[in-house]
């Protein structure tokens, strides 16, 4: 079964640092997204990408973050200088449509300090 | 903006015993909703989701929702539960123009022996 992928699964970086969080979207999905969550918190929406740019980003996607997709295949999530407060799960999805049902990769697990 | 509550936050059920998560969102338009999975240590799944038609849902492992318009419900039911289901469950809905999700807080259920 075709599956969304993300590496690596446990990040530790310093506080300042820029870090990239790497996905592999669903072969024939048109649009990907992140989500992240933080420790005993909901899965919040960061931004969603169709068609080369972002179609939708949350209060939370500020100037600090921003999104790729370099090749066929990869969707990356930067964070240009890290915060404490970065820390979180952060999900990778796509779907085939706008409103189609997301699949979710196994999480990147962001620890900043 | 749409939103979502989970009443529960954590569940104990024995083994056998019916469950239901509630799920209440808020939203005047067409919405999807959407119940995910969350296993320890694993990404979130699909268990079912709801788009139009017969507001009974049936999803995997024997999990079923129903759709109460009037109620702005989306209730997750299981007749008997297993110590396999132990996890975490979140309840999600998108609108039929916007594609991103928006996550209830989720339910945590422990299922003891």
């Amino acid at each position: 079964e075709p599956e969304v992928t993300q590496t690596p699964s446990h990040q530790v970086t310093q506080m300042g640092q820029e870090v990239i969080l790497r996905c592999v979207p669903i072969s024939n999905h048109l649009y990907f997204y992140w989500y992240r969550q933080i420790l005993g918190q909901k899965v919040e929406f960061l931004v969603s990408f169709y068609n080369n740019e972002i179609s939708e980003k949350s209060e939370i996607f500020d100037d600090q973050f921003s999104v790729e997709r370099p090749d066929g295949s990869n969707f990356t999530l930067k964070i240009r200088s890290t915060k404490l407060e970065d820390s979180a799960m952060y999900f990778c999805a796509s779907s085939e449509w706008g409103n189609t049902e997301a699949f979710f990769g196994q999480g990147t697990r962001l620890t900043v300090v | 903006a749409q939103s979502v509550s989970q009443h529960n936050h954590h569940v104990i059920l024995s083994e056998a015993a019916s469950l239901e998560l509630g799920c209440n969102y808020s939203y005047g338009g067409t919405v999807n909703l959407f119940w995910y999975v969350q296993y320890p240590g694993q990404h979130l799944q699909l268990l079912l989701k709801y788009f139009s038609g017969d507001p009974l849902v049936k999803g995997i492992k024997g999990f079923e929702a129903e759709f109460i318009k009037s109620k702005f419900s989306f209730n997750l039911r299981k007749p008997s539960v297993q110590w396999s289901d132990t996890a975490e469950y979140f309840c999600a809905v998108n609108t039929g123009t916007a594609s991103k999700l928006t996550f209830g807080t989720g339910t945590r259920l422990q299922v003891t022996l």
